[in-house]
């Protein structure tokens, strides 16, 4: 079984532009949660996705933006980059489903942001 | 509020020797708690979770953790660590009861990066 792919691994942007990044879970995993990791702030959950609609925020302007389509495959939208969006974003991917106790989530290699 | 903290930030061990990585965390109540394992330049990799039920967890690669609630921690132990175990350690708590009872909000702690010595 294929393991959560990312795609780009790496991105180089400047200041003020958006960037989209791209998650595809696990296959029959219909949760896709997002993450970024800084050294300074450590990993930082951003927001997660299950079945098309987000039902769990992090504390993150409004800047960051994400979406789920029908295929379970997720995208997250950076506008307005800033110097400070400059981190490892992973992805990671779990069934979703209530009350289970091997929803766990599985983690894709990141996608390396580098804001100039 | 919810926390997750990692006392030590970078621990040296010998190869060969014991380990044991330190997790305590702030929560309303009994969460989900994890380990993950991070090498340089990749994703995360579980090594063992805790739901329910025996207090000792065994993971892979040689990892077990304890959950002691009287001391809200969950610290990771190997009784022998090898050089390819060099990483960076994370401690994770997930809500034991949500919305969908899923763990896509876990609260990390900020990470134990572990140095083996030959």
């Amino acid at each position: 079984k294929a393991g959560v792919t990312q795609t780009p691994r790496y991105l180089i942007k400047t200041r003020g532009q958006q960037v989209t990044l791209s998650c595809s879970p696990i296959s029959g995993h219909r949760s896709v949660s997002w993450y970024q990791q800084t050294p300074g702030q450590g990993l930082q959950f951003l927001f997660e996705y299950f079945s098309e609609t987000q039902r769990n925020k992090g504390n993150f302007p409004g800047r960051f933006s994400g979406r789920q389509f029908s295929n379970s495959r997720s995208e997250m939208n950076v506008s307005t980059l800033e110097l400070g969006d400059s981190a490892l974003y992973l992805c990671a991917s779990s069934s979703g489903l209530a009350g289970s106790s091997t929803d766990t989530q599985y983690f894709g290699p990141g996608t390396r942001l580098t804001v100039l | 509020a919810q926390s997750v903290t990692q006392p030590d930030i970078h621990i040296t061990v010998s190869e060969g020797a014991s380990l044991e990585l330190r997790c305590n965390y702030s929560y309303g109540a009994t969460p989900y708690l994890f380990w993950y394992v991070q090498s340089p330049g990749q994703g995360l990799q579980l090594l063992l979770k805790y739901f329910s039920g025996d207090t000792l967890v065994q993971g892979i690669k040689g990892f077990e953790a304890e959950f002691k609630r009287s001391q809200s921690s969950f610290n990771l132990r190997k009784p022998s660590v090898h050089w390819s175990d060099a990483a960076e350690y994370f401690c994770a708590v997930g809500p034991h009861e949500n919305y969908g009872g899923s763990q896509g909000n876990l609260i990390f702690g900020k990470g134990t990066k572990l140095s083996v010595k030959p």
